[in-house]
């Protein structure tokens, strides 16, 4: 699987948007962009994932770029709730059931009041 | 988004016991389940992929021997630490293959006196 590169931290005022960035330069055609959050002493949680088109769920928004070399997690309206680790992952879509989500170090996100 | 529970939350043990730890998706069939573990200010490290049914995978550096783990129904996989010891101590966390999204369980902190 693709690695992935991430800024260990970030910085985002209660009510504005948060963008994440991540950077996935070696990432191959059928290799999917995921993002997971850990919230502290808690199990990851699935926030969003993609392929080549941008996505929105309830909780976010994800950006691709055209080359599929980066990728932006924008969380519209970020909470206090939402201070968490985030992990920007690259791996094999569906196809085979032991595709493994290998984590990085992700950012920490600190949403300030 | 699914359910994947973890008992027990936190464990103490004394040097040289065993400790098991369960894990079952309680919404899904989880065809396909991960082990990992995390160290305090770490990234999450897989551990060992389990298919239902049949021996688990280990990644490379895991003992398999020591971390003993069966995935009997498709709901419920366990590990068990064989003769813990203090560095042992820990954050294991299970998680469940359903579809496209991997949802993972809360986290079980082993602490090995």
């Amino acid at each position: 699987d693709a690695k992935t590169t991430q800024p260990t931290s970030m910085d985002c005022a209660e009510g504005r948007a948060a963008n994440l960035p991540c950077n996935h330069s070696t990432i191959s055609g059928n290799e999917y962009v995921y993002w997971y959050r850990q919230i502290h002493s808690q199990g990851p949680q699935y926030i969003i994932h993609g392929l080549k088109n941008n996505e929105t769920n309830e909780m976010a928004s994800l950006i691709i770029t055209e080359d599929r070399k980066s990728s932006t997690l924008i969380l519209p309206h970020a909470t206090l709730r939402d201070t968490a680790v985030y992990y920007c992952i690259v791996r094999v879509g569906d196809g085979g059931a032991t595709n493994k989500l290998i984590f990085g170090t992700g950012t920490l996100l600190a949403v300030q009041p | 988004g699914a359910v994947v529970s973890q008992h027990p939350s936190r464990v103490i043990c004394k040097s040289g016991t065993s400790v098991k730890i369960e894990c079952r998706s309680l919404d899904f069939q989880a065809t396909t389940m991960f082990w990992y573990r995390q160290f305090p200010k770490q990234s999450l490290m897989l551990m060992a992929t389990s298919n239902e049914g049949s021996k688990a995978t280990y990644e490379q550096g895991v003992e398999k021997d020591k971390f003993l783990i069966n995935h009997a129904s498709l709901t419920l996989s366990t590990l068990t630490v064989t003769s813990a010891h203090p560095e042992d101590s820990s954050f294991y966390i299970c998680s469940g293959r359903a579809t496209y999204e991997q949802y993972f369980g809360p986290g079980t902190r082993l602490t090995v006196t």
